[in-house]
């Protein structure tokens, strides 16, 4: 199966309210990256942390990472209608393993 | 700069048929992967190249699947013998250094829509 694994597989708010999902993974990495897909679009990188940090921030994104408990939880802060979008986390370490992705809708 | 193209966009074909898609990486990245998107899933890594040496092809699920990247550029996804299992999204992406473990940002194409009848 695959490496990373996202929850909620779907997740719907309002608008300004905060998002939290979640990525677990199985075997060790060197990093973790979660990426935004648009529909039917490419993917788009957001952000990465390396697996000697355990937080960080961009913008209205941070991401934590917990290597002890194989996982790792992106927030999204004051959510906007163009935050809409499937994310993926994406682990590193012998291979790129991409999540099955929540599906985020911001109701405005 | 240009970011990566892929083509196709879209490709119906029937079932038995071969398929080509295209892959452009952007210019200078020497790493490129090929990843398949079944509807409503995440990414199935099938391939990566890496410069000149040999590629991983540890994700190609079946003998069918095969790809070349030419003069270290572009790459072409083969399908042949097409199932209809075989429809799906396939997004091609390139980065600037090695692979997976590699802190490097992948970027992505728009992907090509395959349709099997």
């Amino acid at each position: 199966s695959q490496q990373g694994e996202e929850d909620p597989q779907a997740l719907s708010i309002q608008e300004g309210e905060n998002a939290t999902m979640n990525c677990s993974y199985k075997t060790s990495i060197n990093n973790l990256q979660w990426y935004r897909q648009n529909s039917g679009r490419g993917l788009v990188h957001l952000i990465l942390i390396r697996s000697n940090e355990r937080e960080k921030h961009s913008g209205r994104l941070r991401v934590t990472l917990d290597t002890s408990k194989k996982s790792s939880s992106l927030l999204i802060t004051a959510s906007r209608a163009a935050d809409t979008a499937s994310y993926f986390c994406a682990t590193t370490g012998n291979q790129f393993y991409f999540g099955t992705g929540t599906s985020l809708t911001v109701i405005p | 700069g240009a970011g990566v193209s892929q083509s196709p966009s879209n490709k119906v074909t029937e079932k038995g048929k071969d398929v080509e898609l295209r892959c452009d990486p952007i210019s200078g990245h020497t790493a490129l992967y090929w990843y398949r998107q079944s509807l409503g899933q995440g990414l199935e890594f099938l391939i990566y190249f890496q410069g000149n040496s040999a590629p991983d092809k540890s994700g190609l699920p079946s003998d069918r699947f095969s790809a070349e990247r030419t003069g270290g550029s572009v790459s072409t996804l083969t399908i042949q013998r097409t199932q209809q299992e075989d429809s799906a999204v396939y997004l091609c992406a390139s980065s600037w250094t090695r692979g997976p473990s590699s802190t490097d940002t992948q970027y992505f194409g728009p992907g090509t829509r395959l349709t099997v009848l």
